[in-house]
């Protein structure tokens, strides 16, 4: 019950393409949901975070979708660029205990020029 | 704003050693949580650090131990090393328990 999921494992998008990466929890206590961006020989750096009282958070290019009941999130890169490259992981936390994150497995996206 | 440095970088023990890995958490954070991330995987939670106190661990074994300072620094301590253990450690600090975590470049371990 304390899994992520996470897919897909590795993405190829076109520069000015949308990536989008998904997640799926199964612990519905979970009420933070981050995503996270490593580049390589880097810590991963928050990227966006969504709580599960709304279905939607945009960040500049970056926007989170929610689904409650379906217990999935997801990630979109709108107008994707090379600088984007990079390992993305999501990650999910329960109130009681946020510091205690737990992740999905990444997913390496690589933009084409 | 300094933030979190961790060291050493890389470092090549054998099985059976011990190792103390250290971070210095980012100016004003007193929260101090250790991760190990594995090639190719997602970071797993080892423990937490909260006013120089354990505070919340992840499914790892006592020899996994660690430390935290009054200037809010901290070490992890990994005894009878295994093959297993060979992985990237995360140091992330934070102003409160359950605040943005801000993540250090990490101590690759590799145990031969």
């Amino acid at each position: 019950q304390q899994q992520v999921k996470q897919s897909p494992q590795s993405l190829i998008v076109q520069k000015g393409g949308i990536s989008i990466i998904n997640c799926a929890y199964e612990n519905t206590a979970f009420d933070y949901f981050p995503w996270y961006q490593q580049f390589p020989g880097k810590g991963p750096a928050l990227l966006i975070a969504i709580r599960p009282d709304v279905s939607e958070k945009k960040e500049g290019r970056f926007t989170i979708s929610f689904n409650k009941s379906a217990k999935q999130f997801s990630l979109h890169i709108m107008d994707s660029q090379p600088g984007d490259s990079a390992t993305y992981f999501c990650a999910a936390s329960r109130g009681d205990s946020n510091y205690q994150l737990i992740w999905g497995a990444g997913t390496k996206l690589i933009i084409k020029p | 704003e300094t933030g979190v440095t961790q060291s050493p970088t890389h470092l090549i023990k054998t099985r059976g050693q011990q190792v103390t890995l250290r971070c210095s958490s980012q100016s004003g954070h007193n929260t101090v949580s250790w991760y190990q991330q594995a090639l190719g995987q997602g970071p797993q939670f080892i423990f937490q650090y909260y006013r120089e106190e354990e505070n919340g661990r992840g499914n790892f074994p006592p020899r996994f131990s660690g430390l935290q300072f009054p200037n809010y620094s901290s070490e992890l301590n990994v005894n009878a090393l295994e093959l297993d253990d060979s992985a990237l450690y995360l140091c992330a600090s934070s102003t409160r328990r359950g605040g943005e975590l801000f993540f250090g470049e990490g101590s690759r371990l590799t145990v031969l």
